[in-house]
């Protein structure tokens, strides 16, 4: 099946300091990877989505200067969260479509945790 | 983006049957319905999608009333493993690839 792979799983920095995610399509090309945030106990909030070549969609009350996506090929997108603050910790999930036509299964990556210290 | 309304949490014994059903409304004419299962500090994973009638594979079966406006998640004998939370989304269809995360079924399983 369809494998998404994130780097790093875990991360812990200091508050300031930026921290990129990357998020790999490891058998298939993938023209749109999505960037979720999921907060202890609750589900996924979309944050953006990333489109090859182009500049991402981010959703309502995501800042794109804070949190700047790169999806450079058809199998690595990239996220950063820059100046990273406490309320940034979270679980940082991506994913990325597969398939073509009628149908367009989301395969998602295993996470990434980040704690901001 | 069509909303799902699925049951907060399940409690099943080992060995026995477990049935989530998801309610979707207003689920669009090209809108597919996929479900996914989520350990905690994991992604979802994939479990099974479907559009209409009955989908079965290795490890689940989805069944889809002609109205399309619920679907069901059959586990066979379930496991302490499948003790995990379970989301129920429509979408994925060409021109409708986000997806919405609900609040998904915790599913309990007792040994």
């Amino acid at each position: 099946g369809a494998v998404v792979s994130q780097h790093p799983s875990r991360v812990i920095c200091k508050s300031g300091t930026s921290v990129k995610i990357e998020c790999r399509s490891l058998d298939f090309q993938a023209t749109t990877m999505f960037w979720y945030r999921q907060f202890p106990k609750q589900s996924l909030m979309l944050m953006a989505t990333s489109n090859e070549g182009s500049k991402a969609t981010y959703e309502q009350g995501v800042e794109k200067d804070k949190f700047l996506i790169n999806h450079a090929s058809l199998t690595l997108s990239t996220l950063t969260v820059t100046s990273a603050h406490p309320e940034d910790s979270s679980f940082y999930i991506c994913s990325a479509r597969a398939g073509g036509g009628a149908l367009e299964t989301q395969y998602f990556g295993p996470g990434t945790r980040l704690l901001v210290l | 983006l069509a909303k799902t309304t699925q049951p907060i949490s399940m409690d099943s014994y080992e060995g026995q049957e477990v049935n989530i059903t998801c309610s979707h409304n207003n689920i669009a004419t090209n809108d597919y319905i996929t479900w996914y299962q989520q350990f905690p500090s994991q992604g979802p994973r994939f479990i099974i999608q479907g559009y209409k009638t009955k989908v079965t594979n290795e490890v689940a079966s989805l069944f889809i009333p002609a109205d399309r406006k619920s679907s069901t998640l059959s586990l066979p004998r379930v496991s302490l493993s499948d003790t995990a939370v379970y989301y129920c989304l429509v979408g994925a269809g060409a021109g409708s690839y986000q997806l919405t995360f609900g609040k998904g079924t915790k599913l309990s399983v007792i040994p």
